[in-house]
């Protein structure tokens, strides 16, 4: 079955220093991989996604994300983060049903 | 610019009420979801449909139904509400056309059941 493991529940970072998140999928084929990010109250909202070819993505606000098959993992980084990069973050992968299977989050706190 | 809305954001319910979350697209996009999000389960498929007169139930049915009549519209209907179905509810929709399964979500309704 489909499934997507985020480790971390919560992540603290100071400001000005490097993010990565971890995702972890499992998939029989080739996955189609996203990333979004979801700010307190509001909707989701697409950072980046990979479908094929390069295996590192940029996305929007300064992220990026590399998809390594041996490991089934497809990580999101950011070299600076910034306090406005607070927010929820959820990994997901194409499922079978044209829908999305999300991994449970990792909530990014930022100090100052 | 294109959108999709959800109406009302928060709603209050008392159990065995029905209550009907709106969703609705300017996309024209043939695929719509909706998922509900809950502490420490992140999100998850409760029902989608690939176009007007198809659904199809997902991962947490139990206790909702949808219908859909036109491209712009599913509503999600809790037959009688219940505490447990208190979450935060989210409407996508995708292009068919679109392989990559990219979706496109709407601002979520709070749903409380008392």
């Amino acid at each position: 079955a489909q499934s997507v493991t985020q480790p971390d529940i919560h992540i603290t970072v100071s400001e000005g220093a490097s993010l990565e998140l971890r995702c972890n999928y499992s998939y029989g084929a080739t996955p189609y991989l996203f990333w979004y990010v979801q700010s307190p109250g509001q909707g989701l909202q697409l950072l980046l996604k990979y479908f094929s070819g390069d295996t590192l993505v940029q996305g929007i606000k300064g992220f990026e994300a590399e998809f390594k098959r041996s490991q089934s993992s497809f990580n999101l980084r950011k070299p600076s983060v910034h306090w406005s990069d607070a927010a929820e973050y959820f990994c997901a992968v194409g499922g079978s049903q044209g829908n999305l299977i999300f991994g449970k989050g990792t909530k990014l706190s930022v100090k100052p | 610019d294109a959108e999709i809305t959800q109406s009302p954001r928060h709603k209050i319910t008392e159990t065995g009420r029905q209550v009907t979350l709106a969703c609705h697209q300017t996309w024209n996009h043939n695929n719509m979801f909706w998922y509900r999000q809950d502490l420490g389960h992140g999100l998850r498929l409760i029902h989608y449909s690939y176009g007007v007169q198809d659904t199809n139930k997902g991962e947490v049915s139990d206790g909702y139904s949808v219908s859909r009549s036109n491209t712009e519209d599913l509503p999600l209907t809790l037959e009688s509400a219940a505490s447990s179905q208190t979450s935060v509810y989210f409407c996508a929709s995708s292009d068919r056309q679109d392989r990559s399964n990219e979706q496109f979500f709407g601002p979520g309704t709070r749903l409380t059941v008392l």
